[in-house]
């Protein structure tokens, strides 16, 4: 069981390009969401899904996409990446789209945009 | 969601009780307590949630005071791992918002050896 997986752990992206933060959940979990984390700005809403085939936008959607295909993956794709993008980037799941669970959290993705 | 006050930070000797405080006065009849914290540079993990009863798991205890305004969560022996900014989220569920938690600022706990 290894919890919510996320990869890379760093990546750094040249302005433009385009790339995707992989998230994985082995615990079937039907919530999944990402957030992001800023010095002095606390952790943003980015998108979320509450099951297969659904997805919604959260507080900062602008310049991200999200898919959920299957149960255990929610990939984030960043279209053409802007020095404001340059963030830690959190998914998170939960068992169910529920206040009752309490969220797990993946290690996080250091990005950064030059 | 109800906002919680916490302190800016806290101290605690290795192998003391943490007693990490918060208070959430406008709190309503729905909404859960959850603590959450943060180790350096790492995701947040989720602690431990209650509603009005005071729980109990293998990480921590919460206290929920009678009228609910106010909580305490209670790291029984505290070890320098736990050094670590704890946050105190009271929340209902709104998929308006996609269900999304709130951070404040939290309590840095630094425990010392």
């Amino acid at each position: 069981n290894a919890g919510v997986t996320q990869t890379p752990k760093f990546q750094v992206l040249k302005t433009g390009q385009s790339m995707t933060l992989q998230c994985a959940q082995d615990m079937n979990h039907e919530y999944m969401s990402w957030y992001r984390q800023d010095p002095g700005m606390g952790l943003r809403l980015i998108h979320y899904s509450v099951g297969a085939g659904i997805t919604d936008q959260g507080e900062v959607p602008n310049g991200y996409n999200v898919s959920r295909s299957t149960t255990e993956d929610f990939p984030l794709r960043l279209l053409s990446a802007a020095p404001s993008q340059t963030s830690v980037y959190f998914c998170a799941s939960s068992y169910r789209a529920d206040r009752v669970y309490g969220y797990t959290f993946g290690s996080g993705t250091r990005l950064t945009v030059v | 969601d109800a906002k919680t006050t916490q302190p800016t930070s806290m101290d605690c000797a290795e192998g003391r009780a943490a007693n990490l405080p918060c208070n959430h006065s406008t709190i309503s009849g729905n909404e859960y307590v959850y603590w959450y914290r943060q180790i350096h540079s790492q995701g947040p993990q989720y602690i431990i949630h209650g509603l009005k009863n005071n729980e109990t798991n293998e990480m921590a205890s919460l206290i929920i005071t009678e009228d609910r305004k106010s909580s305490t969560l209670i790291l029984p022996h505290a070890t320098l791992r736990d050094t670590a900014v704890y946050y105190c989220i009271v929340r209902v569920a709104s998929m308006e918002y996609g269900n999304k938690l709130v951070f404040g600022a939290g309590t840095i706990l630094r425990v010392k050896s």
